[in-house]
């Protein structure tokens, strides 16, 4: 099993740009989520999936879209790049609410 | 809201010494669970330890246990005979069963283990 995979892992966006980070996972999990990591601080749920089919917003939402058409793939767009959103963001899975995996992160910088 | 607080901003520990990280929380659910990550300089997050809040014991997974205060609302992470590996971030983090998978985080904690 591959788990959570990310891509791409690192990317440099100018500011108005749009694009998608790529999140898979290979072991079944209905749960899947979207974080993000900002220096010096603990990661915060943007969006998160209990399903396919099924989204919803968490914590800092905005600017952000994402979709769950298949229980493998949860892609999260970033619609109008902002310096903002330079951040790690990291992508998670789990069977119910148990421990949750957690992919190698991607590392987006807006300029 | 649940709220995660992990005050120790840095910690520094002594090759083959015991370490404890605290954490503490705040919620009104009756059903929620710890967890503690471990993110090394390689930025991956790492599972270490769960605790369920109607666990009778504290959690234990090799070198790592969970010291769970329930009427403390604490959650500490107990790591013993530190080695130089153990250097890294560590985060602890909360799930209510009325939140479903989300996870909120506190701010982390970051161990040195010195030789």
């Amino acid at each position: 099993n591959a788990g959570v995979t990310q891509t791409p892992k690192f990317q440099v966006l100018k500011t108005g740009q749009s694009m998608t980070l790529q999140c898979a996972q290979d072991m079944n999990h209905e749960y899947m989520s979207w974080y993000r990591q900002d220096p010096g601080m603990g990661l915060r749920l943007i969006h998160y999936s209990v399903g396919a089919g099924i989204t919803d917003q968490g914590e800092v939402p905005n600017g952000y879209n994402v979709s769950r058409s298949t229980t493998e793939d949860f892609p999260l767009r970033l619609l109008s790049a902002a310096p903002s959103q330079t951040s790690v963001y990291f992508c998670a899975s789990s069977r119910g609410v148990g421990e949750q995996f957690f992919g190698p992160g991607t590392r987006l910088t807006v300029l | 809201a649940q709220k995660i607080t992990q005050t120790q901003p840095g910690m520094f520990v002594q090759e083959k010494e015991a370490v404890t990280l605290d954490c503490t929380y705040d919620t009104s659910d009756p059903s929620y669970g710890l967890f503690w990550y471990k993110q090394p300089s390689s930025g991956e997050m790492i599972f270490l330890i769960y605790q369920g809040s109607y666990d009778q014991q504290n959690a234990t997974e090799g070198r790592y246990s969970l010291n769970f205060q329930k009427a403390r609302k604490s959650a500490n992470l107990v790591i013993s005979a530190s080695q130089l590996g153990d250097s890294a971030m560590y985060f602890c983090a909360m799930r209510q069963e009325t939140s479903g998978s989300r996870l909120t985080f506190g701010e982390g904690t970051q161990l040195t283990v010195n030789p």
